[in-house]
Order: structure tokens, then C-alpha cells, then sequence
């Protein structure tokens, strides 16, 4: 099956620098790759997610890049601000069997430090 | 809000228990996913339901089962539980012939 790899496990950055989250998979057959940001006590939040015929996508300070050969992509969040601390997880699909469930990385931890 | 709900929100019970969670999916949604997340284990697959009939199965152990109702709401029955069964159960819906899952809040389950 999908085996999702995220680095890295922790992050803390000052208010206003840049975030960056990685995440690699194995199953070249991956084809849709969401993010999701939870905050304590609530449930994952999707907040953007890529498909595999496009390399980029932004949504105001939020970016994710895709690089199919390599089998990696990753998260930019720019301008960080302390709304933004929260655990953030990549995911993938691998729809080989009809089924579309995901497979998660294990998580970002994320402070912004005002 | 996604529009996902999930009754109870929090759940306190004792080893060798049943207990019952209930998903009611966005409106329109045919698909309804369960997930566990456990702080060993992160978000792990359980189970999918589509339009009332079982269409994938993860990791989920025999202990627990699901169906999915005539009018889309779910439920995930635990039995039998056990201290390591303490998680927040998600679910997750998703429209027909989209990819986007949109999580409900969880259940926090506490097996004592």
C-alpha cells in the first residue's frame, strides 16, 4: 500500500518568516494529495490540495508544489502568523482497488512564535 | 464547519464494552470514510461506506464494524474494547466522483 513520509515532525518559526513542510510517497500510481490543518480538538481541516497533472497551486499565503519523478510535495506557507500554529498533515490517494481513502504522513507540529 | 457532525463527542467507558459512533455526512454526500487517529498510530483508515454498501476496508479490527443507513448517516460500532482502542474517531465524507474528504469533529473515546 501508499506509505506517506512527513518531515519534519516539528517546526517553529517566527511571525511573518515562511513554512515549509515536506511530505514523499511511494506509490507512483498517487494521483490526489490534499493538506489538512487541525487545531486542538477539532477535526482535520482541508486547507489545499493538488492533483497530479499540476506541479503548483497558491491560495492567498498558501502554496503546494508537486514533483512527480521525485515522488514529493510540499507546503509554503508564507507571512506566518500565530493563527496559523496548528498540526498539519499531508496525504495521498492511491486508487487502485475503487476505494479512496487516505493515507496520512504523520504530522507537523507547527508554532508561530509572535 | 464542514458540515460533517459526529455524536458523541466525547465517549467514557470501561474495558470489555460496547459503544456506538454516529456520523451524519454533508448533504449530498454518498460516501462516508472512518478514521482513527491514535497518538502511536496517526490517522489511520478504517473503513468506507458508499451509498449504503461497504466499498473498502483498512485497518480496522474485528471488534469493530460499521453500516451505513438508507438516509447516508453512519455508524461505527466498537465491541469488546480494550485500553488501546482510546482515539479520536473521525469520519469523513465525500461527494460522488470527487476526491475532497471533509472531516466531522471526532469522537474522543476513553477506554478506562
Amino acid at each position: 500500500g501508499e506509505n506517506v513520509e512527513q518531515h519534519p515532525s516539528t517546526l517553529s518559526v517566527q511571525e511573518g518568516d515562511s513554512a515549509v513542510i515536506k511530505c514523499t510517497y511511494s506509490d507512483s500510481a498517487s494521483n490526489y494529495f490534499p493538506w489538512y490543518k487541525q487545531e486542538l480538538g477539532k477535526g482535520p481541516q482541508l486547507i489545499i490540495d493538488i492533483r497530479s497533472n499540476v506541479g503548483e497551486k497558491k491560495d492567498q499565503r498558501i502554496a503546494v508544489t508537486l514533483n512527480k519523478t521525485a515522488k514529493h510535495f510540499s507546503l509554503h506557507i508564507t507571512e506566518t502568523q500565530p493563527e496559523d500554529s496548528a498540526v498539519y498533515f499531508c496525504a495521498a490517494i492511491a486508487d487502485q482497488t475503487g476505494a479512496n481513502n487516505l493515507f496520512f504522513g504523520t504530522g507537523t507540529r507547527l508554532t508561530v512564535i509572535p | 464547519d464542514s458540515g460533517v457532525t459526529q455524536t458523541p463527542k466525547h465517549l467514557i467507558t470501561a474495558t470489555g464494552q460496547r459503544v456506538t459512533l454516529r456520523c451524519s455526512p454533508r448533504s449530498g454526500d454518498l460516501s462516508v470514510y472512518w478514521y482513527q487517529q491514535s497518538l502511536d498510530q496517526g490517522l489511520q483508515f478504517l473503513i468506507q461506506y458508499y451509498n449504503g454498501e461497504e466499498r473498502a476496508k483498512g485497518n480496522i479490527l474485528e471488534r469493530f464494524s460499521a453500516q451505513q443507513f438508507p438516509d447516508l448517516h453512519s455508524e461505527l460500532n466498537l465491541s469488546s474494547l480494550e485500553l488501546g482502542d482510546s482515539a479520536l474517531y473521525f469520519c469523513a465524507s465525500q461527494r460522488g466522483g470527487e476526491e475532497t474528504q471533509y472531516f466531522g469533529p471526532g469522537t474522543r473515546l476513553l477506554v478506562l
